[in-house]
């Protein structure tokens, strides 16, 4: 169902930098959509933690930064923490008429 | 305080209707640039999309669920209520309700209800 494809799950060691990628597609963020990172700790909603390709929402630690090129964003978390360890959605949009809202397949950060 | 609250059943029979009700409170649903749209998270998988409702009542659908799903809204009691027909025991879920508004810049999905799980099952 998802039309953004993410690397089911990435680790690193406390302090270390792990990235995730999310690929998609000419109709989506290749489209010039923005994209959107949320954050979900396990049995809890999701929160959002970049909006608009880049920025952060108040609150939100600058360990956490994120980039878009072409038909792909990432996620980069620096200096990881134990607390950091969850689940990660990017988010966009799609023109084509299978929807409008489209998410990526998640990807669970592990800290080692 | 932006709160969003989901509400319904947790249990429904297959082929049934399933009706839930989000209740919104810290910002009016006719406030021009307001949506609420659902998202729905089936057990140890991705997140779905499923329809939005904005400000001046439209509407927008997954079109893989379209012919089963209907949302709405009643400004005044501060709700938006998303129904879907037909339940199958694959659309037992955890269905979020979230905010999103309409603005420049995008700011996303900025605020969620906390989820209700529905199951399907006979």
């Amino acid at each position: 169902q998802s039309v953004l494809t993410q690397p089911p799950s990435v680790s690193g060691a406390p302090g270390q930098r792990v990235t995730i990628s999310c690929t998609g597609s000419s109709s989506n963020i290749g489209a010039g959509y923005d994209v959107h990172w949320y954050q979900q700790f396990p049995g809890t909603a999701p929160k959002l933690l970049i909006f608009g390709n880049i920025n952060r929402p108040s609150g939100v630690p600058d360990r956490f930064s994120a980039s878009k090129s072409g038909t792909s964003a990432s996620l980069a978390i620096t200096g990881l923490l134990a607390e950091d360890e969850a689940d990660y959605y990017c988010q966009s949009y799609d023109r084509r008429l299978s929807g409008l809202y489209v998410f990526g397949t998640g990807t669970k950060v592990t800290v080692l | 305080q932006v709160t969003l609250r989901e509400s319904g059943p947790a249990l429904v029979k297959p082929t049934q209707t399933l009706t839930l009700t989000c209740t919104v409170s810290g910002f009016s649903l006719s406030t021009s640039g307001m949506c609420v749209t659902w998202i729905r998270q089936p057990p140890g998988k991705a997140l779905e999309w499923l329809a939005l409702i904005d400000w001046d009542d439209g509407k927008y659908y997954n079109i893989s669920l379209k012919t089963r799903l209907t949302i709405s809204k009643d400004a005044s009691k501060n709700q938006v209520v998303l129904t879907l027909t037909n339940m199958d025991p694959v659309d037992t879920a955890t269905y979020y309700c979230a905010r999103r508004r309409i603005t420049v810049p995008d700011y996303g999905m900025d605020a969620w209800g906390q989820g209700t799980t529905v199951t399907v099952s006979s």
